[in-house]
């Protein structure tokens, strides 16, 4: 079956850095997909890593070691409305099905 | 270039009716895939469906749930006799047919809330 693990909470200030770890088992791993959720809102794709190293997209980078089965999301410069859900979801199992399977989020708290 | 479509946005249901979930993918967007929200839970993924297709429904109750993607018109997912336990988000998201790290950028629709009462 697959696995995800995220801290539940982080909190962060605004200007700072802070990275949001993810740690998966899963079988048949294919890639690990970021994705943000703010309150009451649908999920919005950030980054995808199928390889091993640190992805950027501006203020966002997403990391992965597949030999830890590990990676992080790591958002810089944070701004008030970078509070929101992040998800950590990687490919689901066999039969070359491309569903996600979702850890159950991290919710992070910007404090002025 | 309209995003993912869902319909309706909020839906309340007596126990034992039936619920219909609309989901149009963005232009150009051949994959379909239907996930449920708990709160304070992450998307559990429900099916994958192509045009005509169920590529993958190991997400799915076996019971009273039941999804299509038609040749024409919307992917529509329907929950027959719900119950209170059905009660949740119900989220959308497409994806587009081409290979490599794009396939698994998926996007969501604004969500269908489901309450039984």
């Amino acid at each position: 079956g697959q696995s995800l693990e995220q801290p539940s909470e982080v909190t962060a200030v605004e200007g700072a850095i802070v990275q949001i770890n993810c740690t998966y088992q899963t079988s048949g791993f294919y890639g690990l997909s970021w994705y943000q959720q703010h309150d009451g809102g649908a999920p919005t794709f950030l980054s995808y890593n199928a390889l091993d190293g640190l992805e950027e997209t501006g203020r966002f980078s997403s990391f992965l070691s597949r030999s830890d089965s590990y990676g992080y999301l790591l958002l810089q410069e944070l701004q008030m409305k970078d509070s929101a859900s992040y998800f950590c979801a990687v490919r689901s199992s066999g039969g070359g099905a491309d569903g996600l399977t979702f850890g159950k989020g991290t919710h992070l708290i910007i404090q002025p | 270039n309209a995003g993912v479509m869902q319909n309706p946005r909020h839906l309340v249901r007596r126990r034992g009716q039936e619920a219909r979930l609309r989901c149009s993918p963005m232009k150009g967007h051949s994959h379909v895939y239907w996930y449920r929200q708990l709160p304070e839970e992450g998307l559990k993924f429900m099916v994958y469906l192509q045009k005509e297709n169920i590529i993958d429904e190991s997400g799915m109750p076996k019971e009273r749930f039941s999804a299509e993607f038609p040749k024409e018109g919307p992917s529509i997912l329907r929950i027959q006799q719900v119950v209170r336990g059905d009660s949740a988000a119900y989220f959308c998201a497409s994806s587009p047919p081409v290979f490599g790290a794009r396939r698994y950028e998926q996007y969501f629709g604004p969500g269908t809330r489901l309450t039984v009462t």
